[in-house]
C-alpha cells in the first residue's frame, strides 16, 4: 500500500537559517504530492503541492521538488521565521477507485521550532 | 467564503457512551473525507463520500464507527460505545470536485474518552 516517510523531529532552528524536512514515499500509481502545515491551535493547511514529476511546488517561501527517481518531495526554505514554527506533514493523494485521486496519506508529521 | 467547520470542538465522554460529530463542508464542495489523528502521530483516513455516496469506508478501524451524509452535504460521524483508544482528533476534509485533488480541512473535534 502507500506509504509516507518524513524526517522525525523535532527540529529546532535559529531564525535565518536553512531548512529542509526530508519526505520519501511509495505509492503503487502516480500519486499527488502535497505539504500541509498545522499551526499551533490550528486546523491543517496546505503548504504546496505537486501533481506530477519534476513539478515544483511552492509558497511562503518554501519549496518542494516531486523527484520520481528518488520517491521524494523534500521541503526547502532558505531562511526560516519564527512565524513558521508548526508541525509540518508530508502527503500524498493516489488514484483511487472510479479514477478519483481522494484519500490522503500522511506522515508522522515534524515538529519546527524557530528561535529568535 | 466559509471553510470547513466542525462541532463540536471538544467533547469528553465516558467509556461506553455514544457520540456524534459533525462536519460542515464548504458550499457545493463534492467530495468529503474523515480522518484520524491520534496524538503525535499523522491523520489516517476513515472514510470518504462522493455528494451522499460513501465510497470507501475501509479505513473505519470497527464496526462501532458509522458515518453518513444523507443530503450531500453535512457529514455526521458516529462513535458507538467509546473506548479508550477513540481518543483522538477526527478531522473532516471537503474538496471541490470529482477527481480533485486539494482536500480542505477543518478545525477538528478532539475527541477524549475516560
Amino acid at each position: 500500500g502507500d506509504s509516507v516517510t518524513q524526517m522525525e523531529g523535532p527540529v529546532t532552528l535559529s531564525e535565518e537559517a536553512c531548512l529542509t524536512i526530508n519526505c520519501t514515499y511509495t505509492a503503487t500509481g502516480y500519486p499527488s504530492l502535497f505539504w500541509y502545515v498545522q499551526y499551533p491551535g490550528e486546523g491543517l493547511q496546505l503548504l504546496l503541492k505537486a501533481t506530477k514529476a519534476d513539478d515544483k511546488g511552492s509558497n511562503k517561501g518554501f519549496e518542494a521538488t516531486y523527484r520520481k527517481e528518488t520517491t521524494s518531495f523534500h521541503l526547502e526554505k532558505g531562511s526560516v521565521q519564527v512565524s513558521d514554527s508548526a508541525v509540518y506533514f508530508c502527503a500524498l493523494s493516489d488514484i483511487g477507485s472510479g479514477g478519483s485521486n481522494y484519500k490522503l496519506t500522511f506522515g508522522k508529521g515534524t515538529l519546527l521550532t524557530v528561535n529568535p | 467564503g466559509a471553510g470547513v467547520s466542525q462541532s463540536p470542538r471538544y467533547k469528553v465522554a465516558k467509556r461506553g457512551q455514544d457520540v456524534a460529530l459533525r462536519c460542515d463542508p464548504i458550499s457545493g464542495h463534492v467530495s468529503l473525507f474523515w480522518y484520524q489523528q491520534a496524538l503525535g502521530q499523522g491523520p489516517e483516513f476513515l472514510t470518504y463520500f462522493q455528494n451522499e455516496a460513501q465510497l470507501d469506508k475501509s479505513g473505519l478501524p470497527s464496526d462501532r464507527f458509522f458515518a453518513e451524509r444523507p443530503e450531500g452535504s453535512v457529514s455526521t460521524l458516529k462513535i458507538q460505545r467509546t473506548q479508550q483508544e477513540d481518543s483522538a482528533v477526527y478531522l473532516c476534509a471537503s474538496s471541490s470536485v470529482r477527481g480533485s485533488d486539494t482536500q480542505y480541512f477543518g478545525p477538528g473535534t478532539r475527541l477524549t474518552v475516560l
